[in-house]
């Protein structure tokens, strides 16, 4: 059974940084792409960032350019989102999410699981 | 970026009742569109991708439709469970992945 378990979620200063992960199991993570979404509280949906199998594809929304870094330790089977000079917008709970194949064209995926999320919160 | 616009943004219906949720596309998509249920405080749930090919497990109840722009989910005898709110999601590979602002499903 396939598990998505996020961590590293808190209270951040606005300008701080904070590292996410997601611990996977049920399936051999190094075969599949991974992604972050996000879930502004009350809001919507938002993705934020994919890597492909290998980890030598990867995409950002314009919003994580440049603030954001996705990364991932297959030997570990985990998931990692750095960011970096947070803002209150990044306010939001994150999900970890698995998508079903190596990559996606141009980083567009569909994610066949979640994670449970893990609440970011920034603010002074 | 391609947009996604979904309506009605609340729904309320009895059980047994047959429920559609449409989503638009601001630009042709093919059928690189996948439907997520989320219950409340939940992660959301795969229900349907590529427009109309239902996930593993997921209720036969639930179906989709569509291409190009317009795009449909279906629930064909609502049931108390199925109080969630649905997003629809465009993976068009031209465009950066976005999601329909949802739909509030409520049983009467």
């Amino acid at each position: 059974e396939v598990d998505l378990v996020e961590s590293g979620g808190g209270l951040a200063l606005p300008g701080g940084s904070l590292r996410l992960s997601c611990a996977a199991s049920g399936f051999t993570f190094g075969s599949f792409a991974m992604g972050w979404v996000r879930q502004s509280p009350g809001k919507g949906l938002e993705w934020v960032s994919v890597i492909t199998h290998s980890g030598g594809g990867i995409y950002y929304a314009d919003f994580a350019k440049g603030r954001f870094t996705i990364s991932r330790d297959n030997s570990a089977n985990t998931l990692f989102l750095h960011m970096y000079n947070l803002r209150a917008e990044d306010t939001a709970t994150y999900y970890c999410a698995k998508v079903p194949g190596k990559f996606c064209a141009g980083g567009a995926c569909v994610y066949d699981f979640w994670g449970q999320g893990t609440l970011v919160t920034v603010s002074s | 970026d391609i947009q996604m616009t979904q309506s009605p943004s609340t729904l309320s219906a009895s059980v047994g009742d047959r429920v559609t949720i449409t989503c638009r596309a601001s630009q042709m998509i093919s059928v690189w569109l996948a439907w997520y249920q989320q219950k409340p405080g939940k992660a959301p749930q795969l229900l349907i991708s590529k427009a109309s090919i239902l996930e593993d497990g997921v209720p036969s109840r639930f179906s989709g439709s569509g291409s190009g722009t317009e795009f449909t989910l279906t629930v064909r005898g609502l049931q108390p469970d199925d109080v969630a709110t649905y997003y629809c999601q465009h993976y068009d590979s031209r465009s950066p992945p976005t999601f329909g602002g949802g739909t509030k499903v409520d049983v009467k």
